[in-house]
């Protein structure tokens, strides 16, 4: 089993809709929960990060991570056609950790916004 | 700031040659590290390193040799290739302290035939 499942999409939806990005995971260890967007032929850039649990937002991004369930979703409101990318979800331990420093990527979700 | 740099950024070999990926930062970040992505499997972990000389095995080392002499170089070495590592291949760096803020280079493309 993964340490942290991602459904792969692809996810098409109308410009303007709300889309709902998740991922599950199996690591009680995971302490950060980030999201990272990757456009077409590009490296992934951080769009949002949570420390444990809670929500986050951020524009029309809201980031929620529920630990008690070991789950994590990202929420985008009034979706734009620029927001067409693939979505990662990733996760690591306390950096204080040994052996923790590293980052572990759910397999991506690619959402296309139609206009 | 250049940020993340990678070369090449295309690449094909034949199964056995060997090769060097480069990858440079100018952030002065500690903490880099190199993925292989392949689709259907998202990004997954070869080698990361804390800081000059310390280096760590991370989900898929096999087939893959780094060293860190300087803070600014992470040169990922492919000893024999094989078809199984035709991927797409990115650098990454970070403060140690902000982990969760990796700074991604734009890739490198390799097809092993």
């Amino acid at each position: 089993q993964k340490e942290v499942e991602q459904d792969p999409g692809p996810l098409s939806v109308p410009e303007g809709a709300i889309v709902s990005l998740n991922c599950t995971y199996s690591n009680s260890a995971f302490q950060y929960f980030m999201w990272y967007r990757q456009y077409s032929r590009k490296g992934p850039e951080l769009l949002m990060y949570t420390y444990s649990s809670g929500n986050k937002e951020d524009g029309r991004f809201t980031a929620q991570v529920d630990k008690s369930s070991k789950y994590i979703s990202l929420f985008i409101r009034d979706s734009q056609p620029s927001d067409s990318a693939t979505y990662l979800c990733a996760m690591s331990g306390s950096r204080l950790i040994q052996g923790a420093q590293k980052l572990v990527f759910g397999q991506g979700t690619r959402l296309t916004i139609n206009p | 700031n250049a940020g993340v740099t990678q070369t090449p950024k295309f690449q094909v070999l034949k199964t056995g040659q060997s090769m060097t990926l480069q990858c440079a930062q100018d952030m002065n970040h500690e903490y880099m590290s190199w993925y292989r992505q392949d689709p259907g499997m998202g990004l997954r972990l070869i080698h990361y390193s804390v800081g000059a000389g310390i280096t760590d095995q991370g989900e898929v080392p096999n087939g893959y040799n780094v060293s860190r002499s300087t803070t600014e170089d992470f040169p990922l070495r492919l000893l024999s290739a094989a078809p199984s590592q035709t991927s797409v291949y990115f650098c990454a760096s970070s403060s140690t302290g902000n982990l969760y803020e990796q700074y991604f280079g734009p890739g490198t493309r390799l097809t092993v035939t």
